[in-house]
């Protein structure tokens, strides 16, 4: 597609439950990052993607958040077990390659509001 | 650990003004840094960005500052427009890392 693109776009659920957000990224684009923004702060690192290579889950905030990448391209966020901490936006970004100094493209963000 | 941070939370200019972001940034071993700007309801976009072995990029009103010496990134916005409201993030990467670090973002408002 011509950009990156998450779904959903808005997620409620209630406590206890799990969620999976996924993650179109731009074709071609090796790179896949996810970021996770709180009401009115920056982004915050969660996992990284790069081609075939083992993912950097060194963002993740606990063992209950775990993300997948099959075949290259889409990606998926499972959050298990949800609690209210965890409602956030969560931002994917793609880029044609990693480690190099290019820009990251990102989506739109799925809202997710724990209840 | 290491951290992009900036100075003013929010800057509300008159609209047609010149307006300036800055950021401060704590690792020094960054060399790669970008400019994004988050309307409401959207993804960051991407606006311009500027390697350290520069000092200055301009780009289609907007100019980024770079100066190493004291750690500082600022973005310059020339005459700014309603549609330039939004929050304004600086980003810093080292070039071993794939890793984006992002500030806390500045609120911009423009005043008609």
């Amino acid at each position: 597609g011509a950009g990156v693109s998450q779904s959903p776009s808005n997620k409620v659920t209630e406590k206890g439950k799990d969620v999976e957000l996924r993650c179109d990224p731009i074709s071609g684009h090796t790179a896949l990052y996810w970021y996770r923004q709180s009401l009115g702060q920056g982004l915050e690192f969660l996992i990284y993607f790069q081609g075939n290579s083992a993912p950097d889950k060194s963002g993740l905030p606990s063992d209950r958040f775990s993300a997948e990448r099959t075949g290259g391209s889409v990606s998926t966020l499972t959050i298990q077990r949800t609690q209210q901490e965890d409602s956030a936006v969560y931002l994917c970004a793609s880029s044609r390659f990693g480690g190099e100094n290019t820009e990251a493209f990102f989506g739109q963000g799925t809202r997710l509001t724990v209840v | 650990g290491e951290s992009v941070g900036l100075h003013l939370p929010t800057l509300s200019v008159q609209e047609g003004d010149n307006s300036i972001i800055n950021c401060a940034y704590s690792n020094s071993a960054s060399d790669y840094f970008i400019w994004y700007k988050q309307e409401s309801g959207k993804g960051p976009q991407f606006i311009i960005d500027i390697r350290s072995n520069m000092d200055k990029r301009q780009g289609q009103r907007v100019t980024v500052l770079l100066n190493k010496t004291v750690k500082h990134l600022s973005l310059q916005i020339a005459a700014t427009q309603p549609g330039d409201s939004a929050v304004y993030f600086c980003a810093e990467k080292e070039d071993s890392s794939y890793k984006l670090i992002f500030g806390s973002g500045t609120r911009l408002l423009v005043r008609p």
